[in-house]
């Protein structure tokens, strides 16, 4: 059984700059999150999507931050414009209605220079 | 809010060594309990689980029990192995969603 997919695995760009990442959450789990680990931390929510639906984005910064899951499988997550503090490691995770064991991808590291 | 703290590392350690790391944790009402790893280049992976007060999780040798009197939740292990050199998190199961600690770095040398 496949894991959860990410990519891609390291983006570098300016700052200033718009930057996208995906994730391909196992099949059949419906439930997808996107956390923020940034060194030397533990990874924090940023968004949960329950299918299609984001149930939980209150610690998303929606003023450069975006994200979609528009057919309730794979997902993305969006900085426009990114800026020297985004760096750090996004991680992508799933789950089934069992939140409490999720599964988590590679994660993409940015770097913003 | 839910929080968790664990110990600072990084833990070095000498093939065979006793590993101890410690995690306590506060919430609200009665969270499950959970240990993370991650090898380096790759993403977490559940280690072991606890869901009541009391539990023992356990595996691939590592064990941890859910001490509600102490809200704490310490992995262990008896000997570790080169192998085990990894970053490991203690985390919480909340309403929704999953409160992590810092991690603690484990470096195991021959």
């Amino acid at each position: 059984e496949a894991g959860v997919v990410q990519s891609p695995r390291y983006k570098i760009i300016e700052k200033k700059q718009p930057v996208a990442f995906w994730c391909n959450p196992i099949s059949g789990h419906n439930t997808l999150y996107w956390y923020l680990q940034n060194l030397g931390q533990g990874p924090e929510l940023l968004i949960r999507y329950e299918n299609e639906e984001a149930v939980d984005d209150s610690q998303l910064p929606k003023d450069r931050f975006s994200a979609e899951r528009l057919k309730g499988v794979d997902s993305t997550l969006k900085i426009q414009p990114a800026e020297l503090g985004d760096s750090a490691v996004y991680l992508c995770a799933s789950s089934t209605e069992d939140y409490n064991e999720q599964f988590f991808g590679p994660g993409t590291r940015l770097t913003v220079l | 809010g839910d929080s968790v703290t664990q110990m600072e590392g990084p833990v070095t350690l000498s093939e065979e060594a006793f590993l101890t790391i410690n995690c306590t944790y506060t919430a609200t009402g009665y969270p499950s309990l959970f240990w993370y790893v991650q090898y380096p280049g790759e993403g977490l992976q559940l280690l072991l689980k606890a869901t009541k007060a009391d539990d023992k999780g356990s595996n691939k040798g590592f064990e941890a029990t859910y001490r509600k009197e102490t809200t704490s939740f310490h992995l262990e292990k008896g000997s570790v192995q080169v192998s085990d050199s990894a970053v490991y998190f203690c985390a919480l199961g909340g309403y929704s969603t999953l409160t992590f600690g810092k991690g603690t770095m484990l470096l195991v040398s021959p």
